[in-house]
């Protein structure tokens, strides 16, 4: 069975600017959840959502948002990039919630803000 | 803030030896789970432990929970070049459905 896909893998950005990364979870899976990875603050909580309502939030402005549609893939939008918005962002997928077992991640989409 | 902190930061260790890391969390948990990442890549589920396990063993991983001491410990024994990678504990607090990820621990297994 296909795996958790992310797109695009990489892309540049210069600041101001706004940009969607999309995530396409494992067939079946209803919850997905956004990670952003950095050198400085490792791994840091997005947001998770499952059947298309946002479930939980993590600290991060609100130039941050995203949604879910009904066939569970999810998208996130970060706007007015910033230089530090630069990141590895990491998507994850699993049947009933993060919390509850095994979180399936995609490769990740890598944003170089200039 | 990370609800975990693993321990040693990084650790070089010889094939065939046995690799040891630590997380420490600072509230009380449902679940630990560990993952492992290989360089700039996602991340891979190695084993969940519930707050009332003790010990838990997935082929040549074991893992421990003191939920006294608010501690866990991932072991790797006889370690090969192909666990080369990022080790991170993951914690979710009772009262609060996120998963919060530790910094990681650094693993280079030598030839």
């Amino acid at each position: 069975k296909a795996g958790v896909t992310q797109t695009p893998r990489y892309l540049i950005k210069t600041r101001g600017q706004q940009v969607t990364l999309s995530c396409s979870p494992i067939s079946g899976h209803r919850s997905v959840s956004w990670y952003q990875q950095t050198p400085g603050q490792g791994l840091q909580f997005l947001f998770e959502y499952f059947s298309e309502t946002q479930r939980n939030k993590g600290n991060f402005p609100g130039r941050f948002s995203g949604r879910q549609f009904s066939n569970s893939r999810s998208e996130m939008n970060v706007s007015t990039l910033e230089l530090g918005d630069s990141a590895l962002y990491l998507c994850a997928s699993s049947l009933g919630g993060s919390v509850t077992g095994e979180l399936f991640f995609g490769e990740g989409s890598r944003l170089t803000v200039l | 803030s990370q609800q975990g902190e693993e321990d040693p930061q990084a650790l070089s260790i010889q094939e065939g030896e046995n690799a040891t890391m630590n997380c420490s969390y600072k509230t009380s948990i449902n679940n630990l789970q560990w993952y492992r990442q290989n360089s700039g890549r996602g991340l891979v589920h190695l084993i969940l432990i519930r707050s009332n396990e003790r010990e838990k063993h997935s082929g040549r991983l074991r893992v421990t929970l003191d939920t006294s001491k608010k501690s866990s410990s991932l072991l790797i024994t006889a370690s090969r070049a192909a666990d080369t990678a990022s080790y991170f504990c993951a914690t979710d607090r009772s009262n609060d459905y996120k998963l919060s990820f530790g910094a990681g621990t650094t693993v280079t297994v030598r030839a």
